[in-house]
């Protein structure tokens, strides 16, 4: 079984602040490891995700995570908030590379004072 | 591409009652999935599909039912809805090995 732990279900950071945002995993095979974002009312947006080609991955509007097998993590990390990034942000693990049958963490909220 | 499309937005229920939540996608992927979202507890997959006349039950089926007759086609059937199943409900498809295009999701209350 598989599945993956989000730190901190709320995190507030300054405009111009690094963002960090925490994930650890449990799997039993190779994990396929996901960010995704959600802004307020909408869908689920990709933001980047790690399938062992490469231990960091950037991922679009300047978010990067690296995957840790010896911390079982995958965090979410910009050097640099801006107002934008609010949202929910979405840690998920997979079988498989292609994101089928995804386990979700319970979210992060980010939130990004002035 | 209109990509991954949902219909209702939004939707109130009285117990009992039984609808459809549509989902349809445009970009010929094989993998289909329904989601849940309720607060603090992320998405929980309800019910999956892996092509056309293929579908499997994920981690939290009971009180739902799918099929898939068309690779673009895949609803959800609440038989009889229940308080316990008000929710955002979200649609989404994969096959490019992109990972997964969600649709705009469904939100639906049982009273």
């Amino acid at each position: 079984a598989q599945s993956v732990t989000q730190l901190g279900s709320h995190v507030s950071v300054s405009e111009g602040a690094l963002v960090l945002l925490r994930c650890n995993y449990s799997s039993s095979v190779p994990p396929y490891l996901f960010w995704y974002v959600q802004y307020p009312n909408q869908g689920l947006q990709l933001l980047l995700k790690y399938t062992s080609a490469a231990t960091l991955v950037k991922g679009i509007n300047g978010f990067e995570a690296e995957f840790k097998k010896s911390e079982t993590s995958f965090h979410l990390t910009k050097p640099s908030a801006h107002m934008s990034d609010a949202a929910e942000y979405f840690c998920a693990v997979s079988e498989k590379s292609s994101g089928d049958k995804l386990t979700f963490g319970t979210g992060t909220r980010l939130a990004v004072r002035p | 591409n209109a990509g991954v499309t949902q219909t209702p937005k939004f939707q109130v229920l009285k117990t009992g009652q039984s609808m459809t939540l549509q989902c349809a996608q445009d970009m010929n992927h094989e993998y289909m999935s329904w989601y849940r979202q309720d607060p603090g507890m992320g998405l929980r997959l309800i019910h999956y599909s892996v092509g056309a006349g293929i579908t499997d039950q994920g981690e939290v089926p009971n009180g739902y039912n799918v099929s898939r007759s068309t690779t673009e086609d895949f609803p959800l059937r609440l038989l009889s809805a229940a308080p316990s199943q008000t929710s955002v409900y979200f649609c989404a498809s994969s096959g490019t090995g992109r990972g997964q295009y969600f649709g705009p999701g469904t939100r639906l209350t049982v009273t």
